[in-house]
């Protein structure tokens, strides 16, 4: 079956700790993106990747980074700079184009302790 | 600057009964997309149904429909025979063609179906 897979499903950090959030498709989409939603809020854009060793900052990127070596996994790492990094994390891919829908993993519930 | 406005942040509707969530979108840009999806409480996004800025009829996908209003600059979802499993958080959202794909979501609106 074809999908987006994230792992893991919760994450607890400590303060000071960097963590990496995995996220793997197989769909063969180009684009892939990560988005943070806190609670009770929408979803924003942390960083989004187009092409494989290409990737560019969204609306939040601070605090966070990516890489993107493989065209079926786009990993997220929160560092330690991220002030409030407690969020859920949804990943997301699509084929490159307007019309087209962006399908999401299952999440990543990240809690700083 | 684009922006996504759902002024509901909750509905109730009852079993069997038909809904229109809210969505208000705004951008300069002609080329755009409307998505509507739906979050359950175990958090997934679920695509649901899309409208092209340049499509000619209203978008429908089974039970769900989308009453695109370009000069108003709206986008409602309508949900006909809400089932209780219709109830969930649901995103309205837009991308716009020269901004790399990205989504810009809004708030979102709590769905209750009733008994």
């Amino acid at each position: 079956d074809g999908g987006i897979t994230q792992s893991p499903k919760y994450l607890f950090r400590k303060e000071g700790q960097n963590v990496t959030l995995s996220c793997e498709q197989n769909l063969n989409h180009d684009a892939m993106y990560w988005y943070r939603q806190d609670p009770g809020q929408g979803l924003r854009l942390i960083y989004y990747s187009q092409i494989v060793n290409d990737f560019q900052k969204g609306d939040i990127a601070e605090g966070y980074s990516v890489s993107r070596e493989k065209k079926e996994s786009f990993p997220l790492t929160v560092t330690s700079a991220q002030k409030n990094p407690t969020a859920f994390y949804l990943c997301a891919s699509s084929i490159v184009g307007t019309s087209n829908e962006q399908f999401f993993g299952p999440g990543t519930r990240l809690t700083v302790l | 600057a684009q922006k996504i406005t759902q002024t509901q942040p909750g509905m109730f509707v009852q079993e069997k009964e038909a809904v229109t969530l809210d969505c208000t979108y705004d951008t300069s840009d002609p080329s755009y997309g409307l998505f509507w999806y739906k979050q359950p409480s175990s958090g997934e996004m679920i695509f649901l149904i899309y409208q092209g800025s340049y499509d000619q009829q209203n978008a429908t996908e089974g039970r769900y429909s989308l009453n695109f209003q370009k000069a108003r600059k709206s986008a409602n979802l309508v949900i006909s025979a809400s089932q209780l499993g219709d109830s969930a958080m649901y995103f309205c959202a837009m991308r716009v063609y020269n901004q790399g794909g990205k989504l810009i979501f809004g708030q979102g609106t709590e769905l209750s179906v009733k008994p």
